[in-house]
Parts: structure tokens; C-alpha cells; sequence
């Protein structure tokens, strides 16, 4: 198994305030992404980075922002939670001998109350 | 935009049925891939399917690309109640390395 921690795996929030997940890889992979995943809807991309400091947006980006300051780590922020975002967050990697083959971490349950 | 359509959307079969999971698009691909999610769980790669025609096997999971790349299935002889769980397809294209995702098929293998 790909070596992908997500922290916290649950987290209970109110509306307005700031929440930041972290996702960390042990494989030395080069891509990173976050996705949320919600009933009806599937995996959406949020954004995702292609090497340390380089990250651009996915389709549903608003209201989330990243960082990547190291090859192993990689940060989810919302400035401002808001119960539209109460999801399923998931942190994928590739970069092995193929680029396009993910490797998911556990998974964030997120409550925005 | 692209899509990937993957029906059904859901199934609900006897164990020791035969089932089939399609995955379909306009688009090309490179490269698709399978992957099976359990509760509480992320997605985990089952296969990936690179060439047009190709099929592979997974035990009694079986996995076929489309001649043409844009479309794929997945065939389980004799399910059994282990294989319940999410099952989505994902397409990844030339120009990039992000994927796009079906939106999964719900499969329950009732005992």
C-alpha cells in the first residue's frame, strides 16, 4: 500500500471558521491532488500540485486554497467554512512508474455545523 | 468537457451471479482504470488498461478496453458478497495527469 496519512480523519467545525487538513506521502511521488466526495456526485477535484510550491486549481476550487512546502506534504485550507463544504475529503498521489495511477489516502470526514 | 458515464448506477444481485459495469465517453483516453472503494475507505486501484482491445484478469474480475479507447467494462463471474463496495472508472488523457472520474457504481452482492 501506497504510504498516504490524512490528518484529522474527522473533524466538527462551525460555519466561519478556518480548517486545514493535512495530507502526507512516504513515496516520494511527485503529483498530489484533494478531492471531495459527496452522494450523487463522486470524486471531484479541488486542486491538486505538480511539484513543491507548484499547485493550480481543479473544477471546484472556490473557498479552498493549498500549499505544498515540501515533496511529502500538502495542505487543504478553508478560509472561511461553510456547510456546502461538509464532505468527504481525499488525498490522492501518483508519480510512480505510472503517472496517471492513483493512490488514495483514508480519507477526511468534515462537519461544518 | 469530458465525461465518463458509468452505469448502472447502482445493483443489488444474489451471490453467485454474473454481473457487468460499463464505463462510456466521447473521449479518447490513454489509459483507463478501475477502482473499488469500500465504507469509510478511498479508492483502491484494481487495474489499469492502457491499450485498445486489451482485457485483463483479476481473479474473476475482468477488465476490457474498448478498441477505440473510449469505453471500458468490468465483468465478475460468480460475485460474492467480498465484492460489494464502489466501483469507479477513471480515464486518463495524453495531455495531463489528472484522471476523469465516473461518478461510481453502487454494487451490493446480497448472501
Amino acid at each position: 500500500d501506497a504510504g498516504i496519512t490524512q490528518s484529522p480523519r474527522h473533524k466538527v467545525t462551525e460555519t466561519g471558521t478556518p480548517v486545514t487538513l493535512r495530507c502526507h506521502q512516504t513515496e516520494n511521488h511527485r503529483y498530489m491532488y484533494w478531492y471531495r466526495q459527496d452522494p450523487g456526485h463522486g470524486l471531484r477535484l479541488i486542486h491538486y500540485s505538480y511539484g513543491v510550491k507548484d499547485t493550480d486549481k481543479g473544477e471546484v476550487s472556490d473557498g479552498y486554497s493549498v500549499s505544498r512546502s515540501k515533496t511529502e506534504d500538502f495542505l487543504l485550507t478553508l478560509e472561511s467554512a461553510t456547510s456546502s463544504q461538509t464532505s468527504v475529503y481525499f488525498c490522492a498521489i501518483s508519480g510512480g512508474l505510472a503517472d496517471y495511477e492513483q493512490y488514495f489516502g483514508p480519507g477526511t470526514r468534515l462537519t461544518v455545523t | 468537457t469530458q465525461l465518463l458515464e458509468q452505469s448502472p448506477q447502482f445493483l443489488s444481485i444474489q451471490e453467485g451471479e454474473n454481473l457487468t459495469v460499463y464505463c462510456n465517453s466521447s473521449s479518447v483516453f490513454s489509459s483507463l482504470q478501475w477502482y473499488r472503494q469500500e465504507p469509510g475507505e478511498g479508492p483502491v486501484l484494481l487495474v489499469t488498461v492502457v491499450t485498445g482491445g486489451e482485457v485483463k484478469k483479476l481473479k474473476r474480475l475482468t477488465f476490457q478496453f474498448g478498441d477505440a479507447r473510449k469505453d471500458s467494462s468490468l465483468h465478475i463471474t460468480a460475485a460474492q458478497t467480498g465484492d460489494t463496495g464502489l466501483y469507479l472508472c477513471a480515464g486518463g488523457l495524453e495531455s495531463n495527469y489528472q484522471l476523469i472520474w465516473g461518478a461510481g457504481t453502487k454494487l451490493i452482492i446480497k448472501p
